[in-house]
């Protein structure tokens, strides 16, 4: 199993609601990330977990709140979200976060937001 | 980190033609450098990846060039095919600077049958 299972593919969410993006992999991975990538623009980072522990925060609002279960689960709590905040936001995996690491990501299909 | 650019923003080639797909980059600290695919719809797919100690790597169909003089990475496509049609990113990574990938603006690449 090589794939970055997201859900839900799409969600549309008004600006009061709280919501909740997952994301899964079985690769044995042991980092896991959140990237926000608007239209046209390249991935942006803003969390990383490393060792089911939060490593890396973009200085990302607080509106967005990481959480990791386990090895293999990674959730983007979402609540009191802006327009502005609608993009597709992806969730990646790879093997060692540390410094031999190769890069490689594995990135999920996304989970498209829209924020009316 | 610095950021990663591309010289194109779109690039349209023949089907069967060869396709070459440029980056600029910036942090001369750079020691890793990864090529990404992203189709309409999907996350971004490694493609090929080059150490700063190399210049040259090749896979199947695309190959890497890395001058690290003038900072300029290249992805070449050989015979390029409708499949190849896609957003390309290049990404590059300080290992001694967090080991966090920052990528580049993208360029997209479509291919005329």
């Amino acid at each position: 199993d090589t794939e970055v299972t997201q859900t839900p593919k799409h969600l549309v969410m008004g600006m009061t609601n709280k919501k909740s993006l997952k994301c899964e992999q079985h690769m044995g991975h042991r980092a896991m990330y959140w990237y926000k990538q608007k239209a046209k623009k390249p991935p942006e980072l803003m969390f990383v977990y490393s060792y089911e522990k939060l490593s890396i925060n973009e200085s990302v609002p607080s509106r967005f709140s990481p959480e990791c279960p386990n090895s293999s689960l990674l959730n983007l709590h979402l609540h009191a979200l802006q327009p502005e905040d609608s993009a597709l936001y992806l969730c990646a995996s790879s093997q060692d976060p540390g410094i031999h690491n190769t890069g490689e990501l594995f990135f999920g299909e996304g989970s498209r937001l829209t924020v009316l | 980190g610095e950021s990663v650019g591309l010289h194109l923003p779109t690039l349209s080639v023949q089907e069967g033609d060869n396709s070459i797909i440029n980056c600029a980059y910036s942090n001369s600290a750079s020691d890793y450098f990864i090529w990404y695919k992203q189709e309409s719809g999907k996350g971004p797919q490694f493609i090929i990846d080059i150490r700063s100690n190399m210049d040259k790597r090749q896979g199947q169909r695309v190959t890497v060039l890395l001058n690290k003089t003038v900072k300029h990475l290249s992805l070449q496509i050989a015979a390029t095919q409708p499949g190849d049609s896609a957003v390309y990113f290049c990404a590059d990574l300080e290992e001694n600077a967090g080991n966090m990938l920052t990528f580049g603006g993208g360029t997209r690449l479509m291919v005329k049958p």
